[in-house]
């Protein structure tokens, strides 16, 4: 049972260029999300879906797309890549977006990402 | 969502135990009361949740004020692999964004 896997667990990328940020889990969960952490800061809310199919915006959606075709995927694209976007991107899963309130979400282990 | 407050820094001995406060003085009648922990260059990992009575597993136990203003993680005999930062998190089992607000959370030095 890996859990929540992401890839890459490194990337740097060129301003401009685009990328996708690759996140799976095999524990059939319904809901997922991706965070972005940055320095001296808590854990912000990018995109999240609470099935495949449905996705919806977090805190900070700017310049990313997600989509969700398969329960056990959950890509995130950078559409364009920006200064302001390095930072450490982490993919959560739980069984629903109703037990995320009351039992525990899983996380990856995150991927370091630099635009330069 | 209800805001928490928990000091920046905390310092513990191994083996010796930890209590770990946070201060929810807005928390609403539905809040349940979330810990997680972030080890160093890793993902959070969940640790324990409650939303009245105390909760022991076995990581940890969390006390939770009779008022429900504040909460405390204890940690019984901490070891070094638990030097993290701890985050106290409310979620209001009404609420419709189903997110988890991590603020900076309690960064936990344990002494060898």
């Amino acid at each position: 049972n890996a859990g929540v896997t992401q890839t890459p667990k490194f990337q740097v990328l060129k301003t401009g260029q685009s990328m996708t940020l690759q996140c799976a889990q095999d524990m059939n969960h319904e809901y997922m999300s991706w965070y972005r952490q940055d320095p001296g800061m808590g854990l912000r809310l990018i995109h999240y879906s609470v099935g495949a199919g449905i996705t919806d915006q977090g805190e900070v959606p700017n310049g990313y797309n997600v989509s969700r075709s398969t329960t056990e995927d959950f890509p995130l694209r950078l559409l364009s890549a920006a200064p302001s976007q390095t930072s450490v991107y982490f993919c959560a899963s739980s069984y629903s977006h109703i037990s995320i309130l009351y039992t525990e979400a899983f996380f990856g282990q995150g991927t370091r990402l630099t635009v330069v | 969502d209800a805001k928490t407050t928990q000091p920046n820094s905390m310092e513990s001995n191994e083996e010796e135990p930890v209590h770990l406060p946070c201060n929810h003085s807005t928390i609403s009648g539905t809040d349940y009361i979330h810990w997680y922990r972030q080890l160093p260059s890793q993902g959070p990992e969940y640790v324990i949740h409650g939303l009245t009575s105390n909760v022991n597993n076995r990581m940890a136990s969390l006390a939770i004020a009779e008022d429900r203003k504040s909460s405390t993680l204890i940690l019984h005999r901490a070891t070094l692999r638990d030097a993290a930062v701890y985050y106290c998190i409310l979620r209001d089992v009404g609420g419709s964004n189903y997110k988890l607000t991590f603020g900076k959370g309690t960064l936990l030095t344990v002494n060898p």
